[in-house]
């Protein structure tokens, strides 16, 4: 089936510092993928829908120059989280839909800001 | 709408039982639904789906139950094994494009052996 990766899978950085994260579809072209929050005990929660060739579309409550999405190629996003601190400490999930509409999602970023 | 809780509800049952997970959700527009599997530190499994035109799909040791009338969708998980302790999320979406997934709040299984 369809993979979708994410790079890196743990990272652990000061408190303003920028963190990126990748999510790659790898057999399939991706014109959308979503980013996704969960933190402990907690659902999945939508950040933003991320759209190749246009800007990405946040969901109520996210900063958008907060939490910058690229999307830049049909295979790639990216989740740039700027001048973290600790309280965006999450598990950051990406997932991508194939053809057929069936969302695939990527093993997660875990992100410990100190 | 989206539904977040605080903590997650527990459902603990004996090894080879059989397991039963519900699960409401809020958006009437919603018809396609689908059930996954989180184990720790980990990405979202797909287990299985219905369509609202459905009420019953069967896989295999799983069937899901969708009641469009209270919004209620349920899993249940034929012969529990250990190996299927996790969290299970149900999720919901419009289908048509590439429409967005809203989760819900999530049910931990924990199988005793």
């Amino acid at each position: 089936g369809a993979v979708v990766s994410q790079h890196p899978s743990r990272v652990i950085c000061k408190s303003g510092t920028s963190v990126k994260i990748e999510c790659r579809s790898l057999d399939f072209q991706a014109t959308t993928m979503f980013w996704y929050r969960q933190f402990p005990k907690q659902s999945l929660m939508l950040m933003a829908t991320s759209n190749e060739g246009s800007k990405a579309t946040y969901e109520q409550g996210v900063e958008k120059d907060k939490f910058l999405i690229n999307h830049a190629s049909l295979t790639l996003s990216t989740l740039t989280v700027t001048s973290a601190h600790p309280e965006d400490s999450s598990f950051y999930i990406c997932s991508a839909p194939s053809g057929t509409g069936e969302q695939f999602f990527g093993p997660g970023t875990r992100l410990t800001v100190l | 709408g989206e539904s977040v809780g605080l903590h997650l509800p527990t459902l603990s049952v004996q090894e080879g039982d059989n397991s039963i997970i519900n699960c409401a959700y809020s958006n009437s527009a919603s018809d396609y639904f689908i059930w996954y599997k989180q184990e720790s530190g980990k990405g979202p499994q797909f287990i299985i789906d219905i369509r609202s035109n459905m009420d019953k799909r069967q896989g295999q040791r799983v069937t899901v139950l969708l009641n469009k009338t209270v919004k209620h969708l349920s899993l249940q998980i034929a012969a529990t094994q250990p190996g299927d302790s996790a969290v299970y999320f149900c999720a919901e979406t419009v289908s048509g494009g590439y429409q967005k997934v809203t989760f819900g709040t999530g049910t931990k299984l924990q199988v005793i052996p």
